[in-house]
């Protein structure tokens, strides 16, 4: 099975750089994806990883170590529009499919 | 723009009641997930077809659920009798598998939210 743990909640201030952790223990490895979800909407695809390093993407970055089981999701110049639920899932990848199990998700609160 | 389309939005419905959602995936995609979402247990995997075949539906209760795909423009989740801890939102997700070109990514639907009173 897959057990993925990130923080509940949250806070930074409009325009600092904030990064929200995820770890995980698996049964075999996988990729590690991080989708956005803003309250009420569908979740909606920000970065993967599937070797350790970090993948940078405009204004967001994503980490992962896999000796760790460890990822993190980093933002930067954080806008109000950032305020979001940010889910961490892994999953295997494989021709058989991307079926990910997601974290409980961390509620990220962005504050002027 | 291509996108996931779920029926109905909203759900209202009594114990006991059948509930069906519908689901059309991105057209081309060959994977195709129902997820569920409550606050409790965030999002759960109900079932996963590849190619229209069930491949997993561990995740759902056997008793009342059942995922089918009648051909490949459509998924369907049926619950028969819904009971009040059924109650959540249900996301329909289609994608390619990893590989090549293609990330892995799911693009999910904008979920039916069922209530049952």
């Amino acid at each position: 099975g897959q057990n993925i743990d990130q923080p509940t909640e949250m806070t930074a201030t409009e325009g600092a750089i904030v990064q929200i952790n995820c770890t995980y223990q698996t049964s075999g490895f996988n990729g590690l994806f991080w989708y956005q979800q803003h309250a009420g909407e569908a979740p909606t695809f920000l970065s993967y990883n599937v070797l350790d390093g970090l993948e940078e993407k405009g204004r967001f970055s994503s980490f992962l170590s896999r000796s760790k089981g460890y990822s993190y999701l980093l933002l930067k110049e954080l806008q109000m529009k950032d305020s979001a639920s940010y889910l961490c899932a892994v999953g295997p990848l494989n021709n058989a499919g991307n079926m990910l199990t997601f974290g409980g998700g961390t509620r990220l609160m962005v504050k002027p | 723009d291509a996108r996931v389309t779920q029926t109905p939005r909203h759900k209202v419905t009594e114990m006991g009641q059948e509930v069906t959602m519908r689901c059309q995936p991105i057209l081309g995609h060959n994977t195709v997930f129902w997820y569920r979402q409550t606050m409790m247990q965030g999002l759960e995997l109900l079932a996963y077809f590849r190619n229209r075949a069930p491949l997993d539906d561990s995740g759902m209760p056997k008793d009342r659920f059942s995922a089918e795909m009648p051909d490949a423009t459509l998924a369907t989740l049926k619950i028969q009798p819904s009971e009040p801890r059924d109650s959540a939102v249900y996301f329909c997700a289609s994608g390619f598998p990893y590989g090549g070109s293609n990330t892995g990514e799911l693009f999910f639907g904008e979920g039916s939210r069922l209530t049952v009173l």
